[in-house]
């Protein structure tokens, strides 16, 4: 069955880096695209980026934009998500999502507290 | 990109329905998008429950019961999801979501749900 693991998170000071991963099994990881989206404590929802299935084309939220790269390698089924110059506001618990338009297999989710 | 409202919170009785809304901006036509559906409770990630688009073209998540069901008001611009018999295991949170391009989707602000 479809298994999403992420990893990565931890705690860092504003300004500072971390890098996510998302493990992925238990489908063809390089058919599909994939989603990082995050929810903030007390806040709702928000998409953060997109990469489509071969790494060829990439989509940001503004909020995230400049500042976070999403990348892929589909030889260890591993979805990234490298965070630059964090601020206070990107504290949330990650998920990584594979692309399914229902968005129906989602990881477990790592948190980030800046 | 469109903004998605969604009332923060609502309530009901166990065995009463909820009927939760998530409107679109009035020069944004509802009829456009096929609405999505997500339930979150604490320490989990989101679950997929349904999409709706027209009595046509609809789906249900996978395990997802019947009582969960999708429509849309035009009149209000909005998508419903409305929950039938609630229990107490549907106190959540849940979030609509539209796909405003193939790269990116929207979420709603979420809503609340509280099983008195």
């Amino acid at each position: 069955q479809v298994q999403l693991v992420e990893s990565g998170g931890g705690v860092v000071q504003p300004g500072g880096s971390l890098r996510l991963s998302c493990a992925a099994s238990g489908f063809i990881f390089s058919s599909y695209g994939m989603h990082w989206v995050r929810r903030a404590p007390g806040k709702g929802l928000e998409w953060v980026t997109f990469i489509r299935y071969d790494g060829s084309n990439k989509f940001y939220a503004e909020s995230v934009k400049g500042r976070f790269t999403i990348s892929r390698d589909n030889s260890k089924n591993t979805l990234y998500l490298q965070m630059n110059s964090l601020r206070t506001e990107d504290t949330a618990v990650y998920y990584c999502a594979m692309d399914t338009r229902d968005l129906d297999y989602w990881g477990q989710g790592t948190l980030v507290t800046v | 990109q469109p903004v998605l409202t969604q009332p923060p919170s609502s309530s009901a009785s166990p065995g009463e329905s909820a009927r939760l809304t998530c409107t679109l901006p009035s020069d944004i036509s509802i009829d456009r998008y096929k609405i999505y559906w997500y339930q979150q409770k604490p320490g989990s990630p989101p679950r997929y429950l349904l999409n709706y688009y027209s009595d046509s073209d609809k789906g249900q998540g996978s395990g997802v019961p019947s009582r969960f069901s999708g429509s849309k008001d035009a009149s209000a611009n909005a998508g419903i999801l409305l929950i039938s018999g609630l229990q107490s295991e549907d106190e959540a949170d849940y979030y609509c979501m539209i796909w405003p391009s193939n790269a990116y989707c929207v979420f709603g602000g979420g809503t609340k749900l509280t099983v008195l």
